[in-house]
Formats: structure tokens, sequence, C-alpha cells
């Protein structure tokens, strides 16, 4: 069975620091996605990165950073200079594609990241 | 324009009674979803709908239907409800292959009592 593992429950660090979120998944698929979505304190759920597992390049977005590992089954975020506007829940999720145009997203238990001004 | 939408969305009432949460989405998506997120902010998937026809059900009580009068709304209908049905409800979409990235709306509290 599928399964992410987002080991830090809560991070909280000051303003400016850079901070790392880590997801570590298991599948047997050999192809598969991986996502990140953001759950800030208003509650909807924002996408922010979809990565397939033929491309291991990191990828950058303004200050924000993705490193994906095969060798290690890892995903993991990077915020960089960090902003109090950051502050949300953080999730991780590997989608098992279900065939008929649907796919099941298996999400890790979240990581309460909070940046201190 | 907001691309899924969710009412209400907040829901508080009592055990026992019957309940709907809507979904509408605007993306021309093929396919729609329920999650449910708990307490402790685990998120997990209820049911899928492509094209009207459902897809995916996972272990979910009979007393929670799920119902798509056309691809872009799926409707989520709970009969006597019981204070663990207690979560956010989330409803998602994607465009109708199996590896699409999944939009969210914005949750529906529901709060039991």
């Amino acid at each position: 069975a599928q399964k992410v593992t987002q080991a830090q429950t809560e991070i909280s660090v000051v303003e400016k620091e850079d901070v790392t979120l880590d997801c570590v998944y298991e599948t047997r698929d050999t192809t598969y996605y991986l996502f990140w979505y953001k759950q800030p304190p208003s509650g909807e759920l924002v996408f922010l990165i979809r990565r397939n597992s033929f491309d291991e390049q990191n990828e950058i977005s303004g200050r924000y950073s993705w490193n994906f590992q095969k060798s290690t089954s890892s995903f993991n975020f990077t915020i960089t200079a960090s902003q109090v506007v950051d502050s949300a829940v953080y999730f991780c999720a590997l989608s098992e594609g279900h065939g008929q145009g649907a796919q099941k997203l298996v999400f890790g238990q979240g990581t309460r990241l909070t940046i201190n001004p | 324009d907001t691309a899924v939408s969710q009412t209400p969305k907040y829901l508080v009432t009592q055990m026992g009674n019957d309940k709907s949460i809507k979904c509408e989405q605007n993306l021309g998506h093929d396919t729609m979803y329920w999650y449910k997120q708990d307490s402790k902010k685990f998120l997990k998937i209820m049911f899928s709908y492509n094209n009207k026809e459902l897809i995916i059900n996972e272990t979910v009580p009979n007393r929670f239907s799920p119902k798509s009068p056309d691809k872009a709304h799926l409707n989520l209908h709970i009969n006597s409800l019981e204070l663990g049905d207690s979560a956010v409800y989330f409803c998602a979409s994607s465009q109708g292959q199996n590896t699409d990235t999944q939009y969210f709306g914005p949750g529906t509290r529901l709060t039991v009592l």
C-alpha cells in the first residue's frame, strides 16, 4: 500500500530563516506523481507543485524549492527567507492512479509551519 | 471566478439529521472527488466520479451517498448524522487523466452536536 510520511509535526522558525519540510513516501508503482499542498489558517487547500517519478530535476519557484530524490524516496520542500505569510500546514501527497480518469491522493499527516516575526 | 465552490461553508446540525453539501466546478474538468479532513488534519479520499460515473468508493458508511447530476456538480448527502461525522469535507476536481492535479474547494466544516 502507498504511504506518505511527514515526520515533522510542527516547525517554528523566525522570519527570514530557511526551512525544509521533509516528505518520505512508499510505493510499488514505477510511475507515480508527488504533490505539495498548502493549507493556510483560512482553511483552503492550495496546490503548490506536481512532480512525476521520471523527473528528478529540482524545481525552484521564487522562494520555494523542491528536492526529489528517488533513491531515498523523498520529496522535500524548502522555503528560503521565510515570511509570516508562509505560516500554514503543508501536505505532501502521492497519487495512486486508479484508471478510468480518477486517482487517489494519499496524504501525509501534514507539517504545521509557524513563522514568527 | 471561483474554480471549485462548495456550499455551505459551515454546517451545524443535531445528531440523527440528514444534510447535504453541494460542490460545483467551472474548470471544465471530468473528474470530481470528496475528501474528509478529520480533527487531526488527516485527509482521506471518500469518493470520486468521472463524467457522472462512480469510480472510487472508499470504505465509507453507506449513510454517505454522493450524487453527480452532471460532470460539473458533485453533491454529498449524509443520512443519520453521527458525532464522528464532524469534520471538514473538501470537494476537488481534476481534468480526467489519472495523473492530473486535483484542485480543491474551500471546504465545508460540518459540526454534529
